[in-house]
C-alpha cells in the first residue's frame, strides 16, 4: 500500500462543477501539499498546511489530521482547470508524493 | 522574476552517453532537489541539497550524480550506470529543507536510446 493515496485517478467534468480531490495518507506528518502540474509539465505549489483549512479563488484545501485525510475543492470550475493535480506529505524526514489526479473540465 | 530555470526542456542522448540537466535558481533558496517522474508513479526523490558544497541521496540516487558549488546551481548527471533513464526529471528548490513551499522548475524530458 503506497504511503500517500490520491483519489479518483482520472475525474471529467463540466464547466462551473464542484470538484473534490482527496487525499489520504498513512504516516504522521509534518505538512502536506497540494501541487498542480499543467500539460507542459511544469508544477506549481497551490498549498502548504498543517491543520485546518486554506483558501485562495476558488481553491480550499482542508486537512484533518486526526483522520490522516485531506481534500482539494475546486469552485465553478473552468477549462483552465485542467491540469494534474498532486498531493505530497512531509513525513519525519522526507517529502512522499501521491500519484496524481488527472483532472479534465469540458466547457 | 525569480524562479528556477531547467535546460533543456527536451534532452535525446544515445545508451552509454552521461547527461548532465541544467537546474538553476535566483530564489535565493538554501535547499534544492531533483525528482524522476515516472508515467503513474509519484515524484521519486534522487537527490537533495540543503546547504553549498553538500547533498544527499534520495530514493533512487543509483546511477545519478550531482554537485552544488553554489547556492544558485544544481546539475544533475545521468550517467550511463543507470539502467532506466528515459524519464521527466523536475528540479525543485526551498528556503529550507522543512515547513516551506516547493518552487519547481518546468522540467527537462529525457530520452536514452
Amino acid at each position: 500500500k503506497n504511503e500517500v493515496e490520491q483519489s479518483p485517478q482520472n475525474l471529467t467534468a463540466q464547466e462551473g462543477e464542484f470538484i473534490t480531490i482527496n487525499c489520504s495518507y498513512s504516516v504522521g506528518i509534518s505538512a502536506l501539499h497540494w501541487l498542480q502540474q499543467h500539460p507542459g509539465g511544469g508544477i506549481v505549489s497551490l498549498f502548504m498546511l498543517s491543520s485546518g483549512k486554506k483558501k485562495h479563488g476558488r481553491l480550499i484545501a482542508t486537512i484533518n489530521i486526526q483522520e490522516k485525510h485531506s481534500s482539494l475543492h475546486i469552485t465553478a470550475s473552468h477549462p483552465r482547470d485542467s491540469a494534474v493535480y498532486i498531493c505530497a506529505v512531509r513525513g519525519a524526514q522526507k517529502l512522499v508524493f501521491g500519484q496524481g489526479t488527472r483532472l479534465t473540465i469540458n466547457p | 522574476d525569480g524562479g528556477i530555470t531547467q535546460s533543456p526542456k527536451y534532452l535525446f542522448r544515445k545508451e552509454g552517453q552521461n547527461v548532465t540537466l541544467s537546474c538553476e535558481q535566483n530564489l535565493n533558496h538554501d535547499a534544492m532537489y531533483w525528482y524522476r517522474q515516472d508515467p503513474g508513479q509519484g515524484l521519486r526523490l534522487i537527490y537533495y541539497s540543503q546547504i553549498v558544497n553538500d547533498f544527499q541521496k534520495g530514493d533512487i540516487a543509483e546511477g545519478y550524480s550531482v554537485s552544488r558549488e553554489k547556492k544558485e546551481s544544481f546539475p544533475l548527471t545521468v550517467t550511463s550506470a543507470q539502467k532506466n533513464p528515459t524519464a521527466f526529471y523536475l528540479c525543485a528548490s526551498s528556503i529550507t529543507e522543512e515547513y516551506s513551499p516547493l518552487h519547481f522548475g518546468n522540467g527537462t524530458r529525457l530520452t536514452v536510446t
